[in-house]
């Protein structure tokens, strides 16, 4: 069936660091793909998205490109703030394998961005 | 903008007792969906219903329940609980079923089972 797995973490980086955090994806048909982020004690909210192959996703700095031939999805920011530290989740919907588009999460990345 | 609304956002239930969580959705979606978070675990998706009709079906115990109703708005109604219940619970709803439509999630209600 369809899955994501993502790096595990925690990721702990310095101000102004560059932040990647990896993601691959398994699914039987053209996945859309997503990024969510989730702050401590909050719900999930989403970060961007990508639709089909070669799309770049982009919000608030971070991006991920859509890779087909890879089957990744990595969010990358080039300099990351303290107000980023949160989980990082990636995940999937595919329509071949469930017509309501449900997602299936990674297992998520905890990012701690120190002063 | 209107959020997906849940209620309530937190609860303290003993062991055998019974739980129902509410969620509003978007006005004007139409399907409903609802994840379970474990502590540190990622969401798992329970249910679904596409206009007021289970669309599908996924890792939901057998005590669980969930239905939506005319206004659209959906309850999780839990039974018999057990410590392994508590978690994170998240509605989220989507205007569309088709995989490249964003899925919006409520703020999650935490249950916790003593």
């Amino acid at each position: 069936g369809d899955s994501v797995t993502q790096m595990e973490g925690p990721v702990t980086l310095s101000e102004e660091a560059f932040l990647t955090i990896n993601c691959t994806y398994t699914a039987t048909g053209y996945p859309s793909l997503f990024w969510y982020v989730q702050y401590p004690g909050e719900g999930l909210q989403l970060l961007l998205k990508a639709t089909k192959a070669d799309d770049k996703g982009s919000n608030k700095g971070f991006e991920a490109t859509y890779r087909k031939e890879t089957t990744s999805f990595h969010l990358e920011k080039g300099s990351v703030q303290v107000s980023d530290s949160a989980v990082y989740f990636c995940a999937l919907s595919d329509r071949r394998s469930s017509n309501t588009g449900k997602l299936i999460f990674g297992q998520g990345t905890t990012l701690q961005v120190k002063p | 903008a209107a959020g997906v609304i849940q209620s309530p956002r937190h609860l303290i239930k003993e062991k055998r007792e019974t739980a129902t969580l509410k969620c509003y959705p978007i006005p004007r979606h139409d399907t409903v969906y609802w994840y379970q978070q474990g502590p540190g675990q990622d969401p798992q998706f329970l249910i679904s219903f596409y206009e007021k009709m289970q669309s599908d079906k996924g890792s939901i115990p057998d005590r669980f329940s969930a239905q939506q109703f005319s206004d659209y708005h959906s309850e999780l109604n839990m039974s018999s609980l057990e410590l392994g219940d508590s978690a994170l619970y998240f509605c989220a709803s989507s205007l569309d079923r088709s995989s490249g439509n964003t899925i919006y999630f409520g703020e999650g209600s935490w249950l916790t089972v003593v």
